[in-house]
C-alpha cells in the first residue's frame, strides 16, 4: 500500500525559505504513470493547490506562488522536495503531499500523506 | 486561471440526501474529484473521474455534472460524512494546473 510521509521543520523565520520532503513508500516515484504534488491548507481555511512533479523533473506551479516555489524529486531515495522561498505569516499552513494521477479529462490526488503544520514566525 | 465555487455550508438530516454543488468553467471540459476532509485529518479521496469511487469509500457517495456544474451527492447521510468537501479540476487553460473549490461543510443533524 502507498504511503507518504511529509518531513521538515515545523518553524521558519519571515523571509526564509522553507524547506520539505516527502518520502513514498510501498511503490516507486519513477511510474510513469503519476505526478507527485503538494497541497497546503492555513488553519482554518480551504486547500490551495501548489505544484506537481514528474519523476523526470518537469513541474508544473501554481502561478500565484510560482516565482517563490521550486519542486524537485529524487528518483534515488523515492523523494520529492517542496522549497517556498521570501516566506511570510501567510505561509502558515499544513502542507500535504499527494499521488497526481490524470488522464484525458479526468485527475485526482490519491493517497495524501498526513500533512505537516509548518508556522512561519521570528 | 481557474475558479471552483461551493456553497459554504450545507446540512442535512440522518439519513436523507445531500447534494454539493462545485461550479467552475473548467468543469466544461474536465472532471471533478472530490475530497473529504475531516478535523484534524488529511484529505480523502471519494469520487474521481466520471463516477468512481476508490476503494472502501460508500456507494451512498456519488457524483456527476452537467455544463459547468460538477455535484457530489449522499444518499442517505450517516453521521460519519459529517466533514469538510473540497472539489478540484483542472485549469480550463488545458496545462495541468490544478485548482481547489472554496469548500462545504456539511452538516448530519
Amino acid at each position: 500500500q502507498l504511503q507518504l510521509q511529509e518531513s521538515g521543520p515545523g518553524l521558519v523565520k519571515p523571509s526564509e525559505t522553507l524547506s520539505l520532503t516527502c518520502t513514498v513508500s510501498g511503490g516507486s516515484i519513477s511510474s510513469s504513470r503519476y505526478y507527485w504534488g503538494w497541497i497546503r491548507q492555513p488553519p482554518g481555511k480551504g486547500l490551495e493547490w501548489i505544484g506537481n512533479i514528474y519523476y523526470r523533473g518537469s513541474t508544473y506551479s501554481n502561478p500565484s506562488l510560482k516565482s517563490r516555489v521550486t519542486i524537485s524529486v529524487d528518483t534515488s531515495k523515492n523523494q520529492f522536495s517542496l522549497r517556498l522561498n521570501s516566506v511570510t505569516a501567510a505561509d502558515t499552513a499544513v502542507y500535504y503531499c499527494a499521488r497526481y494521477y490524470y488522464e484525458s479529462g479526468s485527475n485526482w490526488f490519491d493517497p495524501w500523506g498526513q500533512g505537516t503544520l509548518v508556522t512561519v514566525s521570528s | 486561471s481557474s475558479e471552483l465555487t461551493q456553497d459554504p455550508t450545507v446540512s442535512v438530516a440522518l439519513g436523507q440526501t445531500v447534494r454539493i454543488t462545485c461550479q467552475g468553467d473548467s468543469l466544461r471540459n474536465y472532471y471533478a474529484s472530490w475530497y473529504q476532509q475531516k478535523p484534524g485529518q488529511a484529505p480523502l479521496l471519494v469520487i474521481y473521474g466520471k463516477n468512481n469511487r476508490p476503494s472502501g469509500i460508500p456507494d451512498r457517495f456519488s457524483g456527476s455534472s452537467s455544463g459547468n456544474t460538477a455535484s457530489l451527492t449522499i444518499t442517505g447521510a450517516q453521521a460519519e460524512d459529517e466533514a469538510d468537501y473540497y472539489c478540484t479540476s483542472r485549469d480550463s487553460s488545458g496545462n495541468l494546473l490544478e485548482v481547489f473549490g472554496t469548500g462545504t461543510k456539511v452538516t448530519v443533524l
